[in-house]
């Protein structure tokens, strides 16, 4: 199976910082690689999709990059909103797997 | 509009089988390169893949061998049935849309307690 490692678990960091996400497949994906932001008590909220596009009605603040192996979600400057946590997800090759999650945290 | 809406008892016991309903609008799941996979998330834990059911009416699972997954094409309906729950299958679980390069859409989840 593969399995995705995000890192890292948790992050703490303040309103305006540049913040970056790692994803590790153990096995290439390809692009078919899935960002999203979960709050608690809800469902979690899709931001990027292939790797790298933007779901509709994301802020642009969003980004993904990476293929394959390695991708990173960056959030280019950090908002009050966006403390929550973030979910990495692979859906080609069966069985479909999350990453463990990253908790952002506010420092 | 892609919309997915789980349904279901929100308590069960133990060793009795859960069955949930995803009931969707916006797609068919006839169409070549659909799919709709059930997802589940323990309270304070992380999303766990269970399976996901294919146009085509291909089935894969996660290593559960309880868990059993089925579609009515006609009601734009996907049904998930896990036999002998447990306390431990405590959760709320989702249902999402995959489709080739399309944006994966998910249901707003059905919170299943297992408690006797």
């Amino acid at each position: 199976d593969i399995q995705m490692t995000q890192s890292p678990s948790t992050l703490s960091a303040s309103v305006g910082d540049r913040v970056t996400i790692t994803c590790r497949a153990s096995q290439n994906i390809g692009p078919w690689l899935a960002w999203y932001q979960q709050k608690p008590g809800k469902a979690p909220n899709l931001l990027i999709y292939t790797a790298s596009s933007l779901e509709s009605g994301v802020p642009s603040r969003f980004s993904g990059s990476g293929s394959g192996t390695e991708f990173t979600l960056t959030i280019s400057s950090l908002q009050f909103d966006d403390f929550a946590t973030y979910y990495c997800q692979q859906y080609i090759i069966y069985p479909w797997a999350f990453g463990q999650g990253t908790k952002v945290e506010i420092k | 509009q892609v919309t997915l809406r789980e349904s279901g008892p929100a308590l069960v016991k133990p060793t009795q089988t859960l069955t949930l309903t995803c009931t969707f609008s916006g797609f068919s799941l006839s169409t070549s390169g659909m799919s709709v996979s059930w997802i589940r998330q323990p309270p304070g834990r992380a999303l766990e893949w269970l399976g996901v059911i294919a146009w085509d009416d291909a089935k894969y699972y996660s290593t559960s061998t309880r868990l059993t997954i089925s579609k009515d094409t006609s009601k734009n309906q996907v049904v998930l049935t896990m036999t002998d729950m447990d306390p431990v299958d405590t959760a709320t679980y989702y249902c999402e849309r995959i489709y080739g390069r399309a944006p994966p859409a998910w249901g707003k989840g059905t919170t299943v307690t297992v408690s006797s």
